[in-house]
């Protein structure tokens, strides 16, 4: 049973307008997330991380938000450029996971001229 | 050239076939980790060392080994491939030594493997 979850395996938004993915998670000893980017044939790399500190984190183009009550996050890309096109993880961790993350399954965003 | 090199990128095999996959960084990290992805599924971690005397196990340890060579060098090995196997394998390197640290994993190109 998957714990962090991106229901939405693809997304399309037009170009200038805001990208919103979604991220949902069962263990509520996760107190950290991060969000991850990968283009296609490399490695994921950092895109921005949140603590359960705190409810937003924003830098630049992108914010995450995160809902505790609601084990929920997301991800908002404004304005969207084609050159985010990619597909997006969503990793948790906490104590449990010794430092360690889970990953959702991914969420692939096209972002159309 | 990259931080985190994994070699081969690409490698097709036959079921029962030995397999190693090789990673080595050059961050100077003391964190190494193996993660598989498989479509639907994200990346799950197969096995991690955070220093070259520990080594331990991850979420999909069965059928895979490791050797911490060196800090630099983390290798995943099949000792024997079988078809579920095949997936796109990926090495990460971390530092939470870092006054800055996120929690980031820093991650090779990947290495495709097939188990025919």
């Amino acid at each position: 049973d998957q714990q962090v979850k991106q229901n939405s395996p693809s997304l399309s938004v037009q170009e200038g307008r805001i990208s919103i993915l979604n991220c949902d998670y069962t263990n509520s000893m996760f107190d950290y997330f991060l969000w991850y980017k990968k283009y296609p044939a490399e490695g994921p790399t950092f895109l921005i991380s949140i603590s359960s500190i705190k409810d937003k984190n924003e830098d630049g183009r992108f914010t995450v938000f995160l809902n505790k009550s609601a084990k929920h996050l997301s991800l908002h890309i404004v304005p969207s450029q084609p050159g985010d096109s990619a597909v997006y993880f969503c990793a948790a961790s906490g104590a449990d996971y010794g430092q360690n993350f889970v990953f959702g399954p991914g969420t692939r965003l096209s972002v159309l001229p | 050239d990259a931080d985190v090199t994994q070699t081969p990128r690409n490698r097709i095999t036959k079921t029962g076939k030995r397999i190693m996959l090789e990673c080595s960084q050059t961050k100077g990290h003391d964190r190494m980790y193996w993660y598989r992805q498989d479509p639907g599924l994200g990346l799950r971690l197969i096995y991690y060392s955070f220093d070259v005397k520990d080594i331990n196990k991850g979420e999909i340890s069965d059928g895979y080994s490791v050797s911490r060579q060196a800090q630099a060098k983390f290798s995943l090995s099949l000792e024997s491939a079988i078809p579920n196997q095949t997936a796109l394998y990926f090495c990460a390197t971390s530092d939470p030594q870092s006054g800055r640290y996120t929690g980031e994993l820093f991650f090779g190109e990947g290495s495709r493997l097939t188990v025919l």
